[in-house]
């Protein structure tokens, strides 16, 4: 298996603007999560699926973060508009059972300017 | 918050010497796991102990977990320049996995 997929790997991208990250989670993995890690905030979980299913959202920062699931092997995450604070590092993670081992995507690295 | 915590938050040691990193939680667990970011990647999975389980190995790496004092520990044998890196210990309460801030660790050659 290629492991977690994450694209971009890079984001750059100016206030105001639309951005839209993807992945696609290891076959058979009925969990997925979506992390942000900052050096201030180290990593949070924001959002995490079961069976393509939202289970919580409780970490999603504000109105301005979305993100879907629509099969099982893809998701994306989606923060309109953009603003400099949202810039960090975007993981994926997915996982069998969600407190067993998670297998993480390289990432994708926003900087918002 | 069940959050993890760690300690040192920065490791400096020389090649060959062991690392020991320590992580402390608050409320009870199902299990806790330690993973390791290189620098620029993903984390990577290192090892998983359960909450009866009192000590792990796995290659070079010893993992104990004192459900009495709410701690656990990494110790890194005979460390290599290819260690450093960050390492976290996360912890599995009621449903989500928790992550502490990180030890950075870094072996001199």
């Amino acid at each position: 298996d290629a492991g977690v997929i994450q694209s971009p790997r890079h984001e750059v991208t100016e206030m105001g603007q639309e951005v839209t990250l993807r992945c696609k989670p290891i076959s058979g993995h009925d969990y997925l999560f979506w992390y942000r890690q900052t050096m201030m905030r180290g990593l949070e979980l924001l959002i995490y699926f079961n069976n393509n299913v939202p289970i919580d959202d409780s970490g999603m920062p504000e109105d301005r973060f979305s993100a879907k699931m629509p099969n099982a092997s893809f998701s994306t995450l989606k923060i309109q508009p953009s603003e400099p604070r949202d810039s960090a590092v975007y993981f994926c993670a997915s996982s069998l059972p969600p407190g067993e081992t998670q297998y993480f995507g390289p990432g994708t690295r926003l900087l918002v300017l | 918050s069940q959050q993890g915590e760690e300690d040192p938050q920065a490791l400096s040691i020389q090649e060959g010497e062991n690392a020991t990193m320590n992580c402390s939680y608050k409320t009870s667990i199902n299990n806790l796991q330690w993973y390791r970011q290189n620098s620029g990647r993903g984390l990577v999975h290192l090892i998983l102990i359960r909450s009866n389980e009192r000590e792990k190995h796995s290659g070079r790496l010893r993992v104990t977990l004192d459900t009495s004092k709410k701690s656990s520990s990494l110790l890194i044998t005979a460390s290599r320049a290819a260690d450093t890196a960050s390492y976290f210990c996360a912890t599995h309460g009621a449903q989500k996995l928790v992550f502490g801030q990180g030890t950075r660790l870094t072996i001199n050659p």
